[in-house]
């Protein structure tokens, strides 16, 4: 079955570390997202990709960066982590049509200590 | 302004219906209605969605306002594992789900 898979579930790192989440779906869609949700609040948007090659910034890109090489991953980069990174994030994908649905991984809970 | 309107919070009792409202109501002509819930410790996962018309499937039903600047989500019998953050979203041209603060279900025993 397709899937999509977030690593690690869990990290701990300092404050200055650079950090990478991975997202890897067998879905084959053209839409992949990074969202944060932070403790008793809703997703926010980090970053987007339609596609390969093309990515775009969400309401709260400052400090992530996100790249797409292939259809399958689209990897989130803390450069420099800060405390306020703390958080789950959850990566998703969708196809381009507006009348399907998302999926999303299960998530990674980042500490930055 | 993308982001929909939902209560805070909402209480059901286990085995009877149970109606979450949503208000959309700057929603233009081709963003679809999309519902999704997130169970305690997990991903959101997809529950419906729908445009114009009403839907169902086996998990909800979707019922759309004529005017489309309201929805309802309909879950038939609620069980104790529907407890849940529901969101409901507006899908758009730029083809990004924008979640709000979402309904917090709790289902009574």
């Amino acid at each position: 079955d397709a899937e999509i898979t977030q690593s690690p579930r869990h990290k701990i790192t300092e404050t200055g570390r650079q950090v990478t989440l991975a997202c890897h779906q067998t879905w084959n869609h053209n839409n992949m997202f990074w969202y944060r949700q932070d403790l008793g609040h809703g997703l926010r948007l980090i970053h987007y990709s339609y596609g390969v090659q093309d990515t775009n910034k969400g309401e709260v890109s400052d400090g992530y960066s996100v790249s797409r090489s292939n259809t399958e991953d689209l990897p989130l980069t803390l450069e420099s982590a800060a405390s306020s990174q703390t958080s789950v994030y959850f990566c998703a994908s969708s196809e381009s049509n507006r009348a399907t649905e998302a999926f999303f991984g299960q998530g990674t809970r980042l500490t930055v200590v | 302004d993308a982001k929909t309107t939902q209560p805070n919070s909402m209480e059901s009792n286990e085995e009877e219906p149970v109606h979450l409202p949503c208000n959309h109501s700057t929603i233009s002509g081709t963003d679809y209605i999309h519902w999704y819930r997130q169970l305690p410790s997990q991903g959101p996962e997809y529950v419906i969605h729908g445009l114009t018309s009403n839907v169902n499937n086996r998990m909800a039903s979707l019922a759309i306002a004529e005017d489309r600047k309201s929805s309802t989500l309909i879950l038939h019998r609620a069980t104790l594992r529907d407890a849940a953050v529901y969101y409901c979203i507006r899908r758009l041209w730029g083809q990004n789900f924008v979640f709000g603060p979402g309904t917090r279900l709790s289902v009574l025993p």
